[in-house]
């Protein structure tokens, strides 16, 4: 089982929707969670964090993470054209801190 | 200027042939990364440093090196090529006194082996 995974997508939502992208992981003692959006030949950059279970919300992002599913999930509030892009889920691994990314989930948001 | 600068950006080359890429930071971050992205396979852990005298292997080292030249220079060398190393490559770097988790990304080097 891959450590962390997500559905590639593509998944297309209408302008204004919510979009919600969702990533389970493997192994239990993981204790930090991230997502990163990446623009088509961009490089990744960090979106949001999430350590505790619950909800963590920054504007029109909302993380979600639920440990005792191992699940985490990103929703997207009145997605605009301007969100579409990879998103990758990652999951802090061992003390080292070093992430383990999911192969990233594609979202298409059309006016 | 980019703080995390990776040259070259674009390169193609011939299977058997020596690759470096390097990597230098003005972030001052003592942590440094290299990744490798492949379609369809996401972001994988090549090697990384911790500081100047650390170098740990990742997840997918075999027939990669790396060398840490300063706390800012990081580079990875393919000895000798083969062309499923056909990849975008991407160094990061981070701060163990910031965010957890987070990294920070150069622009990224397109590596074609033929």
């Amino acid at each position: 089982q891959k450590e962390v995974e997500q559905n590639s997508g593509p998944l297309s939502v209408p302008e204004g929707a919510i979009a919600s992208l969702n990533c389970t992981y493997s192994d239990r003692v993981s204790q930090s969670f991230f997502w990163y959006r990446q623009y088509s030949g961009k490089s990744p950059e960090l979106i949001m964090s999430i350590y505790s279970n619950g909800d963590k919300e920054d504007g029109r992002f909302t993380a979600q993470l639920n440990k005792a599913s191992q699940y985490v999930s990103l929703l997207i509030r009145d997605s605009q054209p301007s969100d579409s892009a990879t998103y990758l889920c990652a999951v802090n691994r061992g003390s080292q801190g070093n992430l383990i990314f999911g192969k990233g989930t594609k979202l298409s948001v059309k006016p | 200027d980019a703080d995390v600068t990776q040259t070259p950006r674009n390169r193609i080359t011939k299977t058997g042939k020596r690759i470096m890429l390097e990597c230098s930071q003005t972030k001052g971050h003592d942590r440094m990364y290299w990744y490798r992205q492949d379609p369809g396979l996401g972001l994988r852990l090549i090697y990384y440093s911790f500081d100047v005298k650390d170098i740990n292997k990742g997840e997918i080292s075999d027939g990669y090196s790396v060398s840490r030249q300063a706390q800012a220079k990081f580079s990875l060398s393919l000895e000798s090529a083969i062309p499923n190393q056909t990849a975008l490559y991407f160094c990061a770097t981070s701060d163990p006194r910031g965010v957890t988790g987070e990294l920070f990304f150069g622009e990224g080097s397109r590596l074609t082996v033929l």
